[in-house]
């Protein structure tokens, strides 16, 4: 089982600033790594798959990127809307599918 | 527009069981590989068992193996997790999700709202 670990488990960040998150893979992924954003009482919503590529209506501030184990979520100029607990997940190597324990970004 | 509807949480004994329903709409069902992704209270998600398009294949998370069974019917829409022997750690909110992607790699392109189980007694 491929384990995934995000770092930090909470970052704070001022509204207008770049936030990065980051995610770590026990083994290679390659490049089959999604991001979700969950906002509380809400289901997870996909933001990028392939590491790199938005998914329908993401906006151009959200970013994936690396391969292998080495991955980062980059949220430039940070929205009200954005504060949320961001996961990744690996899905190169399943069952089972894994996800990351999250990242909590809120507001500084 | 692509809509998945959770219904048949509530609260349960341990050792009780359970059906879960994902009425699909707004996509061809059949043809996508589904699955159901688990959250406990507070904690982040954990993915519980897949059904494959076409043939049907499933797979299941070492946690549920040999007491959830997932199955679907292409003529209504629905996918259903049935749960057996629910234990104290089953209790979360359930998702169910849709597959996208190719070649076997698949990522979740869209949730359910998910449907809470309180297994306690």
């Amino acid at each position: 089982e491929i384990v995934m670990t995000q770092s930090p488990a909470t970052l704070s960040v001022s509204p207008g600033e770049r936030a990065t998150l980051s995610c770590r893979a026990s083994q290679s992924v390659i490049s089959y790594l999604a991001w979700y954003q969950q906002k509380p009482g809400q289901a997870p919503r996909l933001l990028i798959y392939g590491a790199s590529t938005r998914a329908t209506g993401i906006p151009a501030r959200f970013s994936g990127s690396g391969s292998g184990t080495e991955f980062t979520l980059t949220i430039s100029s940070l929205q009200s809307e954005d504060f949320a607990v961001y996961y990744c997940q690996q899905y190169y190597s399943w069952p089972p599918y894994t996800f990351g324990q999250g990242t909590k970004l809120e507001i500084k | 527009e692509m809509q998945l509807l959770v219904s048949g949480g509530g609260l349960v004994q341990p050792g009780g069981s359970l059906r879960l329903s994902c009425a699909a709409s707004g996509f061809t069902f059949s043809t996508y590989d589904m699955s159901w992704v688990r959250q406990a209270p507070g904690k982040g998600l954990e993915w519980v068992s897949v059904i494959g398009a076409g043939d049907d294949s499933t797979y299941y998370a070492d946690s549920v193996k040999g007491r959830f069974t997932i199955s679907r019917d292409t003529s209504t829409n629905t996918l259903y997790l049935q749960m057996n022997s629910l234990r104290a750690e089953d209790t979360a909110v359930y998702y169910c999700a849709k597959e996208e992607g190719s070649f076997g790699y698949y990522y979740f392109d869209y949730w359910g709202q998910g449907t809470l189980v309180t297994v306690s007694s």
